[in-house]
């Protein structure tokens, strides 16, 4: 069952815009992830944040997650031509912890 | 190091035809397993996952099974394919129960005519 769903479907920037994609997700979460997926390939994942955390950073990655909002959100900044992507969000379902349930995605085109 | 392989990475077959896909997983071992599915512009489908050897759970009631006869094997069969079973199948992997995330293969583009 899909858990995750992200905002915007479609997101056109320019090389040295932020970029900034949403992600709501419906039930509890023990974590949130973020997956990278090139086009016609497998999905790279990107970063973890925890329930418990509210920020987490890696490289030009920043991610945010408000549970009382149920929503979490994914930044990159400073975007490269090689950031165009389709970026997913993914949860472990709240009790059995075991599959991963995937938004549809937001599909970034970063423009030289 | 893990390394997931999945093979093959395109597949042509007519309606009717058998299907098999397979993956394996390298450098881990009692992996949780999945296949998923990705229609075009789609988000994932989640199809299979498997806690251990034999041990197969369907998310979605279809034309597909899988099955996996050794710790690091997954194997997605059918017996006879149909036009609607097109898409983009990706296995992968991760730590039991999944906490750190999934390592995904590189895909295989299945496409039924």
């Amino acid at each position: 069952s899909q858990q995750g769903e992200e905002d915007p479907q479609a997101l056109s920037i320019q090389e040295g815009e932020n970029a900034t994609m949403n992600c709501s997700y419906k039930t509890s979460i023990n974590n949130l992830q973020w997956y990278r997926q090139n086009s016609g390939r497998g999905l790279v994942h990107l970063i973890l944040i925890r329930s418990n955390e509210r920020e987490k950073h890696s490289g030009r990655l920043r991610v945010t997650l408000d549970t009382s909002k149920k929503s979490s959100s994914l930044l990159i900044t400073a975007s490269r031509a090689a950031d165009t992507a389709s970026y997913f969000c993914a949860t472990p379902p709240p009790n059995s912890g075991y599959a991963l349930n995937f938004g549809k995605g937001t599909s970034l085109l970063v423009t030289p | 190091s893990q390394t997931i392989h999945q093979w093959p990475a395109t597949l042509v077959q007519p309606v009717g035809s058998p299907l098999s896909l397979e993956c394996t997983v390298e450098g881990t071992s009692n992996p949780n397993l999945y296949w998923y599915r990705q229609a075009a512009g789609r988000g994932l489908q989640l199809l299979f996952y498997s806690v251990g050897i034999g041990q197969i759970s369907s998310e979605v009631p279809q034309n597909l099974s899988a099955s996996r006869p050794q710790d690091r094997q997954f194997i997605l069969s059918s017996k006879k394919l149909l036009l609607s079973d097109s898409g983009f199948y990706l296995c992968a992997w991760s730590v039991n129960p999944v906490g750190s995330g999934a390592f995904f293969g590189q895909g295989t583009r299945l496409t039924v005519v």
